[in-house]
């Protein structure tokens, strides 16, 4: 696609539920990012990918936190057992590799857990 | 742990004049990028300098990277109400996927 898109754009989910958030990265772009950010603050790295492969998932914040990518395209960030502290805006960028290249975000998952 | 670190975290200014933000890191980097996020949703990339670079412009930004100093700061040019955003500068290491590094922001209104 023309951008990176983020499904849904929000959701309200009530604690201790499990979510699933969707991300479909630019085509051809070979690494894909999550972050989240929680209001008001910067950009926590959670996990990025390069192709399906996880090198580095040093900030996920505990084991309920799981995610995974196929086909080296579409990523899906999993949360088990939601708890109030998860509600943030979950963001995921791609980008090219092999060189110096910016991140394409998307719009973001806007996450409450009441 | 924190590597960019933006200042000021605030900043309010006339419509024409000029924004002057600054990023400092800790750790040696590959490259540094500046990002702007209005309504905090999706960032959106402004310009990427290279470690090896020292100034860098596109449109009214431009950029300065000084290594020594570990810093870096974005400068916009006769500014306008459009451009009233959060600013992150971020930064990479290096390796064949960059992992960036966000500092918390500059949140920047223009003022008409």
């Amino acid at each position: 696609g023309a951008g990176v898109s983020q499904s849904p754009s929000n959701k309200v989910t009530e604690k201790g539920k499990d979510v699933e958030l969707r991300c479909d990265p630019i085509s051809g772009h070979t690494a894909l990012y999550w972050y989240r950010q929680s209001l008001g603050q910067g950009l926590e790295f959670l996990i990025y990918f390069q192709g399906n492969s996880a090198p580095d998932k040093s900030g996920l914040p505990s084991d309920r936190f799981s995610a995974e990518r196929t086909g080296g395209s579409v990523s899906t960030l999993t949360i088990q057992r939601t708890q109030q502290e998860d509600s943030a805006v979950y963001l995921c960028a791609s980008s090219r590799t092999g060189g110096d290249y910016g991140y394409t975000f998307g719009s973001g998952t806007r996450l409450t857990v009441v | 742990s924190q590597q960019g670190e933006e200042d000021p975290q605030a900043l309010s200014i006339q419509e024409g004049e000029n924004a002057t933000m600054n990023c400092s890191y800790k750790t040696s980097i590959n490259n540094l990028q500046w990002y702007r996020q209005n309504s905090g949703r999706g960032l959106v990339h402004l310009i990427l300098i290279r470690s090896n670079e020292r100034e860098k412009h596109s449109g009214r930004l431009r950029v300065t990277l000084d290594t020594s100093k570990k810093s870096s700061s974005l400068l916009i040019t006769a500014s306008r109400a459009a451009d009233t955003a959060s600013y992150f500068c971020a930064t990479a290491r290096g390796g064949g996927a960059q992992k960036l590094v966000f500092g918390q922001g500059t949140r920047l209104t223009i003022n008409p």
